[in-house]
């Protein structure tokens, strides 16, 4: 089962900053935490991931708070496009295992104009 | 940009015929995966390989599955005798390195629908 719990919905206005939260109160030392996103039925697309510290690419920014309890990932500039179910993985390198996802239900985000 | 590619996109068959799908990872990467999505369900992960074998499965991998990398650039998922409950869309994805390395995320393929009747 996925480790993690994230809201089922959120709605966004396009242009704002859009922030999902993601609960991972099990996480251990050396797991790191995914966020990737599926718009319609394509195939899912990896956003960014952390292990502490907050990161930030041209997609998008993760906060991990210091407890590593939960994080946020954060769109800074919503768009239409940006409408898709996003995904929350924690995952580690399990004694040579390559981390494989454990996709939840995820988020549906729907931006709106 | 490179992409994963996988063939065909849509898929039909009859119970109990066997189909192979097909992948084309990213040419420098090493770890390859398949998942599957049954219809307004979640992506399930089904197996993982890496150096030329399996490095894990999950339940529902059993022995109707199989998967090859016959040739260094393709990557096959094989169901021997297809259910009814195989109807699903397959996601092949592939990284460059497994995770707690620098690349390791999953890039995914468009999947392909398989629908058995």
């Amino acid at each position: 089962d996925a480790k993690t719990t994230q809201p089922p919905s959120m709605d966004c206005a396009e242009g704002r900053a859009a922030n999902l939260p993601c609960n991972h109160s099990t996480i251990s030392g050396n797991e790191y935490v995914y966020w990737y996103r599926q718009i319609h039925s394509q195939g899912p697309q990896y956003i960014i991931h952390g292990l502490k510290n907050n990161e930030t690419n041209e997609m998008a920014s993760l906060i991990i708070t210091e407890d590593r309890k939960s994080s946020t990932l954060i769109l800074p500039h919503a768009t239409l496009r940006d409408t898709a179910v996003y995904y929350c993985i924690v995952t580690g390198n399990y004694g040579g295992s390559q981390g494989n996802l454990i996709f939840g239900k995820g988020t549906k985000l729907s931006v709106k104009p | 940009e490179p992409e994963v590619t996988q063939t065909p996109s849509h898929q039909v068959t009859q119970m109990g015929q066997e189909v192979i799908l097909r992948c084309v990872p990213i040419s420098n990467h090493l770890y390859f995966y398949w998942y599957r999505q049954i219809l307004g369900q979640k992506v399930e992960f089904l197996v993982s390989f890496y150096n030329n074998e399996i490095s894990e499965k999950s339940e529902i991998f059993d022995d109707q599955f199989s998967v090859e990398r016959p040739d260094g650039s393709n990557f096959t998922l094989k169901i021997r005798s297809t259910k009814l409950e195989d109807s699903a869309m397959y996601f092949c994805a592939s990284s460059e390195g497994g995770v707690g390395t620098t690349y390791n995320e999953q890039f995914f393929g468009p999947g392909t629908r398989l629908t058995v009747l």
